[in-house]
């Protein structure tokens, strides 16, 4: 079945400090790719997402290219704030066999920024 | 209005319990969904209801009893629970069930089962 697996964290950064999550996917089909974002006490957010091959989605200063050759999708900033603390979830969406379309969340990554 | 908002925010209750939880939502979405979210885990998906109409049920235990009013109410019924169903419970709504990329989430009722 579809499955997203992503590097285990917590990843702590300094501000300003470049920031990559690693996420891989395997899906038949082709499947839509995105990032969600989970601040403390909160719901999830989409935070971007790319539909097909060599879309790069963007938002806030977040990056992720769909590449399709090495089934991945990772997450990119230039230049992190401590308001980017938070758990960042990779999921893919794709046809299952009943037809109907389902997310598929990994397992997240937890983020820490200091000042 | 873009929110999805749940309520209460934090529930505790004893085994042999029945309470609610309520999802709203005003985006005119078609699509809403009851998740399960363990610490430090990704959400499970619990429910999906399509115009009003149960369409999937991910083989959850009969002590949850879903139920959507309207098309702009969603409520998760609770009785008899376990300890291990302590956890974040989030709802969620899109456009459509079968456009569920764009997912909006509520903040979650935090559960705990004594």
């Amino acid at each position: 079945g579809d499955s997203v697996t992503q590097m285990e964290g917590p990843v702590t950064l300094s501000e300003e400090a470049f920031l990559t999550i690693n996420c891989t996917y395997t899906a038949t089909g082709y499947p839509s790719l995105f990032w969600y974002v989970q601040y403390p006490g909160e719901g999830l957010q989409l935070l971007l997402k790319a539909t097909k091959a060599d879309d790069k989605g963007s938002n806030k200063g977040f990056e992720a290219t769909y590449r399709k050759e090495t089934t991945s999708f990772h997450l990119e900033k230039g230049s992190v704030q401590v308001s980017d603390s938070a758990v960042y979830f990779c999921a893919l969406s794709a046809h299952m066999d009943t037809g109907r379309r389902a997310l598929t969340f990994g397992s997240g990554t937890r983020l820490q920024v200091q000042p | 209005d873009t929110e999805v908002t749940q309520t209460p925010k934090h529930l505790v209750m004893g085994m042999t319990n029945k309470k609610s939880l309520k999802c709203e939502q005003h985006m005119g979405h078609r699509a809403m969904y009851w998740y399960k979210q363990k610490a430090k885990k990704p959400p499970e998906l619990m429910f999906v209801y399509s115009y009003e109409k149960l369409s999937i049920n991910e083989s959850v235990p009969s002590r949850f009893s879903p139920e959507c009013p309207n098309s702009s109410l969603l409520n998760l019924h609770l009785h008899a629970l376990q300890p291990e169903d302590s956890a974040l419970y989030l709802c969620a709504s899109s456009q459509e069930a079968e456009q569920n990329e764009k997912l909006f989430f509520g903040s979650g009722t935090q559960l705990s089962v004594l």
